[in-house]
């Protein structure tokens, strides 16, 4: 069974542009949760979907936002990039309604601005 | 204060010793604990997940809630020089409630 998948990989954008990543979930999961982890920080928590509603979103700002689709895959859109938005961003995925608890992480995309 | 607060290292052991890796919480609702290991520049692995209080073993991997404490370990026996990388807590109150992480505690084992 295929974990949770992110692309791309890595991703260089210049200051002020616009980036886009993507989640595609394990397949029946209907959470997906976004986190940016800067190098040597913890996990910051930054948007949380469920069944396709925003369920909760982290202390950011309104330059981040995303989507999830009808499929439960998921997108995180970061306008009017800036250098400290460099970072690994970690998307995971949870089957909630199946009263499974835990998080499965996909690898990462790492954002370099610059 | 924080939700989750973890010691982050980072932490050195010769190989084979005993590692104990602690996170501690103030919110008592929480009721699933995580772990996970992280390898540098690569996504979280759910290495231990528990419920409640109590003990759980998987290999060389114990998981321990205490939870009038608000007090979660997670010991490694015989380390070894893969299990190098940093360690996560997690915990929620329930499904349909997010994760809460602990910042992660870096761990070298040397050969």
């Amino acid at each position: 069974e295929a974990g949770v998948t992110q692309s791309p990989t890595h991703l260089i954008k210049t200051r002020g542009q616009q980036a886009t990543l993507r989640c595609s979930p394990i397949s029946g999961h209907t959470s997906v949760y976004w986190y940016q982890q800067a190098l040597g920080l913890g996990l910051q928590f930054l948007l949380w979907y469920d069944e396709g509603e925003e369920r909760n979103r982290g202390n950011f700002p309104p330059r981040f936002s995303g989507r999830q689709f009808p499929n439960y895959s998921s997108e995180l859109n970061v306008n009017a990039l800036e250098l400290e938005d460099s970072a690994l961003y970690l998307c995971a995925s949870s089957f909630d309604s199946a009263g499974n608890t835990e998080a499965f992480f996909g690898q990462g995309t790492r954002l370099t601005v610059v | 204060q924080k939700e989750v607060e973890q010691d982050p290292g980072p932490l050195s052991v010769p190989e084979g010793a005993i590692v104990s890796l602690n996170c501690t919480y103030s919110n008592s609702a929480f009721q699933y604990f995580m772990w996970y290991r992280q390898y540098s520049r690569k996504g979280p692995e759910l290495l231990m997940y528990t419920y409640s209080s109590g003990n759980k073993e998987d290999g060389r991997f114990t998981a321990q809630v205490d939870k009038s404490s608000k007090y979660i370990s997670l010991f490694i026996r015989d380390s070894q020089p893969s299990d190098s990388a940093t360690y996560l807590c997690a915990m929620r109150v329930n499904t349909g409630n997010q994760f809460y992480f602990g910042t992660g505690t870096s761990l070298t084992v040397i050969p």
